[in-house]
């Protein structure tokens, strides 16, 4: 069974700071995929970024980045920059060989003018 | 392409009612996915096809819910009898074989059972 940790509930960042999105993670599959996802206070689901459990290097797309620690189990995400606009919830989700995309609880970001 | 399309956006009705909820996914994509959002429990997968098959329909909470693939282009989520509890915002979502780019998902259904 996969399981995606996100403890927590929610941050506050201050405009053009950058911030870490904490992501921990558990399967017991050789290959998966992680995924962050971000859904604004209008409710649809927005795909940031994704990262192949034996890609060698961290992703990247534009301001976001995701700082895999496969032995720890850990994939952050982190934005550089923050804008006003990226006020919302934010989830880590991940899908193992099943391709059964599992999502952790969330968390609400804030990013203060 | 126009992304995956799910209707109604909102849906009111009174419990004991039948309620049906649509989804087109985007062409081309194998697997589509219904997820049920609620405060309390968060993203919850209901169940996944692939190539039109049901292949995990252990989310689906009981027998109230029933869910069609007729064939590639669209799927239902049907609730009967509803009832208040299942009040939530229902996604669905649908992919490539090959997961790295992404799960679409639609705007999702707000469902509101009085």
């Amino acid at each position: 069974a996969q399981k995606i940790t996100q403890t927590q509930p929610g941050m506050f960042v201050q405009e053009k700071e950058a911030v870490t999105l904490d992501c921990t993670y558990d399967t017991s599959d050789q290959s998966y995929g992680l995924f962050w996802y971000k859904q604004p206070s209008s409710g649809e689901m927005i795909f940031l970024i994704y990262q192949g459990s034996y890609d060698e290097q961290n992703a990247t797309e534009g301001r976001y980045s995701l700082n895999f620690q496969k032995a720890r189990k850990s994939a952050n995400l982190v934005i550089s920059a923050s804008q006003l606009g990226d006020s919302a919830m934010y989830f880590c989700a991940m899908a193992g060989g099943s391709e059964k995309l599992v999502f952790g609880k969330g968390m609400k970001l804030t990013v203060n003018p | 392409d126009a992304g995956v399309i799910q209707s109604p956006r909102h849906e009111v009705t009174e419990m004991g009612q039948e309620v049906t909820l649509r989804c087109k996914p985007i062409s081309g994509h194998d697997y589509l996915f219904w997820y049920r959002q609620t405060m309390m429990r968060g993203l919850e997968l209901l169940i996944y096809f692939n190539n039109n098959v049901p292949i995990d329909d252990s989310g689906m909470p009981e027998d109230r819910f029933s869910a069609k693939m007729p064939n590639a282009s669209f799927s239902t989520l049907k609730i009967q009898p509803s009832e208040p509890r299942d009040s939530a915002v229902y996604f669905c979502a649908s992919s490539y074989r090959d997961s790295r780019y992404g799960y679409t998902f639609g705007s999702g259904t707000r469902l509101t059972v009085v």
